[in-house]
């Protein structure tokens, strides 16, 4: 079975840019989840889509990011305009329904930017 | 509100040697409590899972029991190998379904 896909794997830009990063979840998993991790850090959750639908963005800072998932297959998180702070790893990760099953991870987008 | 502290790293052990992670955590309810591990280059990966008080979760030769009087759920290994260095992560999933991490806890084990 494959797993999360993540692309791109490293992406380096300067502050004010815009920059997106896409998610591939496991086939038939409907809920997904996007994850920002800072050096030395824990995962924090950013949004939660259910199928297409998004089930919890409480921390995600809509000024300058937004995801999207439709179709309810891939998804792309953008940020715009990118500043210092957002350089983390951007994890993505899909479970088969929300609440009691596993969460699979994918490798995961590392953002510098500078 | 809902919270997970960890033991900080960076964690040296040698090969063989016995391992505990500490763990513990703040959460309204009764959550689930699960330890990831991230290995160098990789995603997350889930190690072994508590749904319920007393649970003992296991899996590669580490185990964690659920106690919800001292509210902790430490990892441990009887004898770590090489194999084992990488971050290892405490979460739990709150009553309401979001996950939280801790900030995870480094672990090189050397020959």
């Amino acid at each position: 079975e494959a797993g999360v896909a993540q692309s791109p794997r490293y992406k380096i830009i300067e502050k004010r840019q815009s920059v997106a990063f896409w998610c591939n979840p496991i086939s038939g998993h409907a809920t997904l989840y996007w994850y920002q991790q800072i050096l030395g850090q824990g995962p924090k959750l950013l949004i939660q889509f259910q199928n297409n639908g998004v089930v919890d963005d409480s921390q995600l800072p809509k000024d300058r990011f937004s995801a999207e998932r439709l179709k309810g297959v891939d998804s792309t998180l953008k940020i715009q305009p990118a500043k210092l702070e957002d350089s983390a790893v951007y994890l993505c990760a899909s479970s088969f329904r929300a609440g009691l099953d596993t969460q699979y991870f994918g490798p995961g987008t590392r953002l510098t930017v500078l | 509100g809902d919270s997970v502290t960890q033991m900080e790293g960076p964690v040296t052990l040698s090969e063989e040697a016995f391992l505990t992670i500490n763990c513990t955590y703040t959460a309204t309810g009764y959550p689930s409590l699960f330890w990831y591990v991230q290995y160098p280059g990789e995603g997350l990966q889930l190690l072994l899972k508590a749904t319920k008080a007393d649970d003992k979760g296991s899996n590669k030769g580490f185990e964690a029991t659920y106690r919800k009087e001292t509210t902790s759920f430490h990892l441990e290994k009887g004898s770590v190998q090489v194999s084992d260095s990488a971050v290892y992560f405490c979460a739990l999933r709150t009553s309401y379904d979001k996950v939280i991490f801790g900030p995870g806890t480094s672990l090189s084990v050397i020959p």
